[in-house]
């Protein structure tokens, strides 16, 4: 079975300049979170999706991040404009309905210098 | 809110050694509990969960872990851990459909 697919994986942006993160959840998964995780802390979560409805983005910043889910299968993230404390690995996972279990993608590494 | 902690963020112990990792939650009512393993250079993957019934949990790579409700607390054990088990660990909450909370992590290095 193929896992979450995530693009790109690592990418290095100026403050204040834009970047967008892809995700593929797993097939069939139709709850889709993204988590920020820092250096030196667990992942947080920004936004979580049912399909293509929102659930939870209780936690994004949301003068800066924004994210969708149109189709309801794949997801980006956006950030813009970027800032320093930005630089973080962003994860990207998948459950089945509502599922108990989260299943979780590579990451895509964001430097913001 | 849910909150996790982690008690060591760093732990460093010789192949053979046995492991015990710490983890404590906030909240009181019906939780359901993870760890989660992070390899070098990989991304996250469930080390083992806790839902209902027996509170002791084995996992894979022979990793276990005790629910103890009084204590609020789910350790991760290993009797005997291997150079590979070098990695960063998380213990995860989860209130029923409501998001996974994450501790801070213990990075675990093996010296073989």
């Amino acid at each position: 079975e193929a896992g979450v697919a995530q693009s790109p994986r690592y990418k290095i942006i100026e403050k204040r300049q834009s970047v967008a993160f892809w995700c593929n959840p797993i097939s069939g998964h139709a709850t889709l979170y993204w988590y920020q995780q820092i250096l030196g802390q667990g992942p947080k979560l920004l936004i979580q999706f049912q399909n293509n409805g929102v659930v939870d983005d209780s936690q994004l910043p949301k003068d800066r991040f924004s994210a969708e889910r149109l189709k309801g299968v794949d997801s980006t993230l956006k950030i813009q404009p970027a800032k320093l404390e930005d630089s973080a690995v962003y994860l990207c996972a998948s459950s089945l309905d509502f599922g108990v279990t989260i299943y979780f993608g590579e990451g895509s590494w964001l430097t913001v210098v | 809110a849910q909150s996790v902690s982690q008690h060591n963020h760093h732990v460093i112990l010789s192949e053979a050694a046995s492991l015990e990792l710490g983890c404590n939650y906030s909240y009181g009512g019906t939780v359901n509990l993870f760890w989660y393993v992070q390899y070098p250079g990989q991304h996250l993957q469930l080390l083992l969960k806790y839902f209902s019934g027996d509170p002791l949990v084995k996992g894979i790579k022979g990793f276990e872990a005790e629910f103890i409700k009084s204590k609020f607390s789910f350790n991760l054990r290993k009797p005997s851990v291997q150079w590979s088990d070098t990695a960063e660990y998380f213990c995860a909450v989860r209130e029923g459909f409501q998001k996974l909370v994450f501790g801070t992590g213990t990075r675990l290095l093996v010296s073989p």
